[in-house]
């Protein structure tokens, strides 16, 4: 089985603050993670993904995200939010060691950057 | 390159109607994909297709029914519409044997059920 949590519902920051956004998963094999983003009104955009390799992860919008596999965790980050980062977050997770394909996602965190 | 079609965008049902929710990709992606997102509950998957011909049940399955007509299009239905389908519909698919694992998403069709 596999799951993904995103503890906060929200999370506020000022613009030119670094931000993070909070991931932590269970899964029995190696975990594949993955990053994406809703703009309001939108479908989701892929942001960056963790499946082997260097722990720190880069993407798009100068987000990246940092694979911990002792906390199990992937939380999501940037030096310096801007207001147009606003949006909702969503972390997910499969198994990379055979069993499903089929990703779980967590339940979102809506990012809010203030002026 | 229009990545992940759907159509309608916007649709109003009475209790009791059907429709069909229609899904296209570009991509050459094996696979495709339906889930519903309703406030606070993330994404739920309805049902997946892991490849033409092909299709599973995924979390929340009741109450609808698909078709993968062709390696581009999959379709949702809602046989008889009712008011705990008011929801948002998103389409995505995937090409899980290139090694992009990564799912590409669609605009969504915002229901309503009446």
């Amino acid at each position: 089985a596999q799951s993904v949590a995103q503890p906060e519902d929200q999370v506020n920051v000022a613009e030119g603050n670094p931000l993070t956004v909070k991931c932590t998963y269970s899964v029995s094999g190696n975990p594949y993670l993955f990053w994406y983003v809703q703009y309001p009104n939108r479908g989701l955009q892929f942001l960056l993904k963790y499946i082997t390799g260097d722990n720190l992860v880069k993407g798009s919008y100068g987000f990246e995200a940092e694979f911990n596999k002792s906390q199990t965790s992937f939380h999501l980050k940037k030096p310096s939010a801007l207001v147009s980062d606003s949006a909702l977050y969503f972390c997910a997770v499969r198994d990379g060691q055979g069993g499903s394909y089929i990703p779980t996602f967590g339940r979102g965190t809506s990012l809010i950057v203030h002026p | 390159n229009a990545g992940v079609t759907q159509t309608p965008k916007f649709q109003v049902l009475k209790t009791g109607q059907s429709m069909t929710l229609q899904c296209a990709q570009d991509m050459n992606h094996n696979s495709m994909y339906w889930y519903r997102q309703d406030p606070g509950m993330g994404l739920r998957l309805i049902y997946y297709s892991a490849s033409e011909g092909t299709t599973d049940k995924g979390e929340v399955p009741n109450g609808y029914n698909v078709s993968r007509l062709n390696k581009r299009e999959f379709s949702l239905r809602l046989e008889s519409a009712a008011p705990s389908q008011t929801s948002v519909y998103f389409c995505a698919s995937s090409e899980t044997a290139s090694g992009i694992y990564e799912q590409f998403f669609g605009p969504g069709t915002r229901l309503t059920v009446l």
